[in-house]
């Protein structure tokens, strides 16, 4: 199974509402990143937060980890149509390298 | 500065032949890693390279092989291909060693097996 697993898997919502994605995760990591993706194109870098850490925002974005709970959460406020997509995580384990979860599909209806 | 380059976008190609697929990093970026996405396994990690040495190998065969050019540009070539090799191959550079610096995607290489 995948190392990062997020949860929901989908995720439909209104315009103007927030949007919560969990990743959890089994085993230790040196950080976590969280990356969208429009329609099967690249993937784009939202926020990397270190495993000391515990919150970083990002505009819109607010990306929390709980290394207790082995969990990350992104939220983004106020939803936007543009940010309809697949969500990402990915997390960087000791030993370089980055895995990522199954990710989370985002719809925004306007 | 221009963004990451992946050539060709597109390929099809048959089973048993092979394939080689380009990706250019962004100027002064000298790690580049290859992923490979299906919609069953999701985003799989291939390979990274740093300053013309793999440093990181994912779980693929060995008919699965890069290399990176003193440019930082990157290849990865697949051998004998197989009807399950059908993904989006994606390319990402980055300043650093990827797992503590953010990645730059390219648009990727859609490959077809028939």
């Amino acid at each position: 199974s995948q190392q990062g697993e997020e949860d929901p898997q989908a995720l439909s919502i209104q315009e103007g509402e927030n949007a919560t994605m969990n990743c959890s995760y089994k085993t230790s990591i040196n950080n976590l990143q969280w990356y969208r993706q429009n329609s099967g194109r690249g993937l784009v870098h939202l926020i990397l937060i270190r495993s000391n850490e515990r919150e970083k925002h990002s505009g819109r974005l607010r990306v929390t980890l709980d290394t207790s709970k082995k969990s990350s959460s992104l939220l983004i406020t106020a939803s936007r149509a543009a940010d309809t997509a697949s969500y990402f995580c990915a997390t960087a384990l000791y030993g370089n390298k980055l895995v990522f979860g199954a990710g989370t599909i985002l719809r925004v209806k306007s | 500065k221009a963004g990451v380059t992946q050539t060709p976008r597109y390929l099809i190609k048959t089973r048993g032949q092979q394939v080689t697929l380009s990706c250019s990093p962004i100027s002064g970026h000298r790690s580049v890693s290859w992923y490979q996405q299906t919609p069953g396994q999701g985003l799989q990690f291939l390979f990274e390279y740093f300053s013309e040495t793999q440093r990181n190998k994912g779980n693929f065969p060995g008919r699965f092989s890069g290399r990176q050019f003193s440019n930082s540009r990157s290849e990865m070539n697949v051998s004998t291909l197989e009807l399950g090799d059908s993904a989006l191959y994606l390319c990402a550079s980055s300043l650093g060693e990827a797992v503590n610096n953010e990645q730059f995607f390219g648009p990727g290489t859609r490959l077809t097996v028939l």
